[in-house]
């Protein structure tokens, strides 16, 4: 099946700092990538969708300059937590799908990153 | 505002018992339905799909899951539980709206099943 590869799997920094998690789709073009949250024990949340082409669409309540998203290429899109805060802590998920529109949704999720913010 | 609604937050039960998980979703344009588990220690994987035709869908290890449009539901579905079926189970709903794709996932039940 469709591969997505996320990096780093753990990450730890300062607050104040800035920290980049990369999300690839390994042997499929994404045509839309997904970034989602998830704090213990809930669920996933959105927080933005990024088109190949086009800006990120973020979600209510979700800081753009805080949280930059740059679908770079069709295989590549990229969070950047910007001075980043402990409650920024959490654990950061990125899904692609290989197609759009009408059969779209079917997502490869990524392993997942786990941000500790000290 | 669209949201995806799962009743269980957690369903204990033993093996060979049914299983039924339920999930509303508000949203009144066309949707594509998907349920996901997630294992303990994994990452999310796809149980089953429903797009659009018979809105009885069977997925992977015995589950499946009926669309009632009416009702707005998806419930998921498996008549005999495993001891290996315990993992989180989320309800998803993608929307399509303006030209994107939206996927929204219910809060998640956590299942246990005992020998």
């Amino acid at each position: 099946g469709a591969v997505v590869s996320q990096h780093p799997s753990r990450v730890i920094c300062k607050s104040g700092t800035s920290v980049k998690i990369e999300c690839r789709s390994l042997d499929f073009q994404a045509t839309t990538m997904f970034w989602y949250r998830q704090f213990p024990k809930q669920s996933l949340m959105l927080m933005a969708t990024s088109n190949e082409g086009s800006k990120a669409t973020y979600e209510q309540g979700v800081e753009k300059d805080k949280f930059l998203i740059n679908h770079a290429s069709l295989t590549l899109s990229t969070l950047t937590v910007t001075s980043a805060h402990p409650e920024d802590s959490s654990f950061y998920i990125c899904s692609a799908a290989s197609t759009s529109g009408r059969r779209g949704g079917e997502l490869f999720f990524g392993e997942g990153s786990r941000l500790t913010v000290l | 505002a669209q949201s995806v609604s799962q009743h269980n937050h957690h369903v204990i039960l033993s093996e060979a018992a049914s299983l039924e998980l339920g999930c509303n979703y508000s949203y009144g344009g066309t949707v594509n339905l998907f349920w996901y588990v997630q294992y303990p220690g994994q990452h999310l994987q796809l149980l089953l799909k429903y797009f659009s035709g018979d809105p009885l869908v069977k997925g992977i290890k015995g589950f499946e899951a009926e669309f009632i449009k009416s009702k707005f539901s998806f419930n998921l579905r498996k008549p005999s539980v495993q001891w290996s079926d315990t993992a989180e189970y989320f309800c998803a709903v993608n929307l399509f709206s303006g030209g994107y794709n939206k996927l929204i996932f219910g809060a998640g039940t956590r299942l246990a099943v005992h020998p």
